[in-house]
């Protein structure tokens, strides 16, 4: 079965400097994989996916996702964490077949002035 | 506004209630999908549609709960005789069909069983 595991439910990090938010996913398929954002009221907001063409993949906003499938991981990052970045990320893997998502328990993020 | 809509956002109601929340999803997306998200935690997947036909229910869903997508448009999801542990946030998604396409949210119904 698809899954995703995301460590380190609340993250905090320091305007200006990086965000590292770690992903690790099990398939027995090729996966897709996608990062979400969930900013409060608002919906869940695609910020990048993966889907077998390039391992970098870039998304809004100026975050990025590495997919290294000997690692089984696809790590999201951003050299800069702005404070609009405070928020609620999913790590998703995509059910083959169905498309039918699997999320992970997020993480949230604090961004300290 | 052309993205995923959802009604009412907000609902409150007694215990034993039975309630409809409804979705609109994206006009040309072929696939609907209901999530249901508690506190601290991850959507979980409830159910799917391709156009009007319900393809594949998730364990979560109990005979309490039924969804409909009766013309491959507009869905609903009802809850009969609920419970204070259906209180929850209810997305509803849509996507293409094709592999891989990502799925479009709408903002959710926040449920309070009282």
């Amino acid at each position: 079965a698809q899954s995703v595991t995301q460590l380190d439910s609340h993250v905090s990090v320091s305007e200006g400097t990086p965000v590292l938010l770690r992903c690790n996913y099990s398939s027995s398929y090729s996966p897709s994989l996608f990062w979400y954002v969930q900013h409060p009221n608002k919906g869940l907001q695609l910020l990048l996916k993966y889907t077998s063409a390039a391992t970098l993949v870039k998304g809004i906003n100026g975050f990025e996702a590495e997919f290294k499938k000997s690692e089984t991981s696809f790590h999201l990052t951003k050299p800069s964490a702005h404070m609009s970045d405070a928020a609620e990320y999913f790590c998703v893997v995509s059910i083959y077949g169905n498309n039918r998502l699997a999320f992970g328990k997020g993480n949230q993020v604090v961004v300290i002035p | 506004d052309t993205g995923v809509s959802q009604d009412p956002r907000h609902k409150i109601t007694k215990r034993g209630q039975n309630v409809t929340f409804r979705c609109d999803p994206i006009s040309e997306h072929n696939r609907l999908y209901w999530y249901r998200q508690t506190l601290g935690q991850g959507p979980e997947f409830l159910t799917y549609f391709q156009n009007e036909a319900q393809l594949e229910k998730s364990r979560l869903l109990s005979d309490r709960f039924s969804a409909e997508r009766p013309k491959g448009s507009f869905s609903t999801l009802e809850i009969q005789r609920t419970e204070q542990g259906d209180s929850a946030m209810y997305l509803c998604a849509s996507s293409l069909g094709a592999p891989n396409t990502e799925a479009f949210f709408g903002q959710g119904t926040r449920l309070t069983v009282v």
